[in-house]
C-alpha cells in the first residue's frame, strides 16, 4: 500500500460548482498537511498549509484534516475555470524533518 | 512573498554532457533545498535533500555521481546533471523551506517553476 493515496481524476466540473479533492494515508506519524495546486509545465504553489486535525479556510479554499481516519480534503467554493490544474496532497512528519511525502495529483478542469 | 526561481527554465543538450540547474530563494533564506525530478502525468519524486554547507542526501537509487548538488548558500542551491543521456530527460524541481515559516508553518516548501530537460 502506497503511503499517499490521491485519485488521479481527471475530475471536470461545471463553473461555479464546489469541488472536493480527497486524499487517504497510511502513516500515522505526519502531522502537517498540504495542498498545492500545479498548472501544466510549472512547479507546484502551496494552497494550504495545515498543521494536525481541523479546518482551515482561505478565501474559497476549505482544507480539512481528519487524523483519526487519515483523511485529508480540499474543497473549492464557486470554482473558476482559472482553478483548472493538478491538485497535489502533501505530508510530512515534522519534528525536524522537512520531506514531504506526496499524492499523485488530481487532474482538476472547470468548464466555463 | 517565498519566491523561489529556477535557471535555465529549458535546456537541450546533447547526449554525453553536463547541465547545472540553479535554485535560488529570492526574498527568504532556505535551511533546507529539495530536488525533484517528475515524469509527465506523475507525481514529484523526491532526489535530494541539501542544507547549505553540508552534504546533500540523496533518496534510494538516485546516483549521487551522476546528480551533484552543492547548497553554497542560504539563497542558493545548484543541481549539476553529469553524463547526461536520453533516460534523464525530465521535469527537475526545486523547492526551499525557509528559516521561518511563511505561512507560520515551519514545515512548508515553496518550489520553483521547474527546468525542463531534453538530452538528444
Amino acid at each position: 500500500q502506497k503511503e499517499v493515496e490521491q485519485d488521479p481524476g481527471p475530475l471536470s466540473v461545471p463553473e461555479g460548482a464546489i469541488v472536493s479533492l480527497n486524499c487517504t494515508y497510511s502513516n500515522s506519524a505526519f502531522q502537517y498537511f498540504m495542498w498545492y495546486r500545479q498548472y501544466s509545465r510549472k512547479g507546484p504553489e502551496l494552497l494550504m498549509y495545515t498543521y494536525s486535525s481541523g479546518n482551515k479556510e482561505d478565501g474559497r479554499f476549505t482544507a480539512q484534516v481528519d487524523k483519526s481516519s487519515k483523511y485529508i480534503s480540499l474543497f473549492i467554493r464557486d470554482s473558476q475555470p482559472s482553478d483548472s490544474a493538478t491538485y497535489l496532497c502533501a505530508m510530512s512528519e515534522g519534528a525536524g524533518s522537512y520531506q514531504l511525502t506526496f499524492g499523485k495529483g488530481t487532474k482538476l478542469s472547470v468548464i466555463p | 512573498g517565498a519566491v523561489v526561481s529556477q535557471h535555465p527554465s529549458w535546456v537541450i543538450c546533447k547526449s554525453g554532457t553536463s547541465v547545472k540547474i540553479e535554485c535560488r530563494s529570492l526574498d527568504f533564506q532556505a535551511t533546507t533545498m529539495f530536488w525533484y525530478r517528475q515524469f509527465p502525468k506523475q507525481s514529484l519524486m523526491l532526489m535530494a535533500t541539501s542544507n547549505e554547507g553540508s552534504k546533500a542526501t540523496y533518496e534510494q537509487g538516485v546516483e549521487k555521481d551522476k546528480f551533484l548538488i552543492n547548497h553554497a548558500s542560504l539563497t542558493l542551491s545548484t543541481l549539476t546533471v553529469t553524463s547526461a543521456h536520453p533516460e534523464d530527460s525530465s521535469f527537475y524541481i526545486c523547492s526551499a523551506s525557509p528559516l521561518a515559516g511563511v505561512h507560520g508553518g515551519l514545515y512548508e516548501q515553496y518550489f520553483g517553476p521547474g527546468t525542463r530537460l531534453t538530452v538528444t
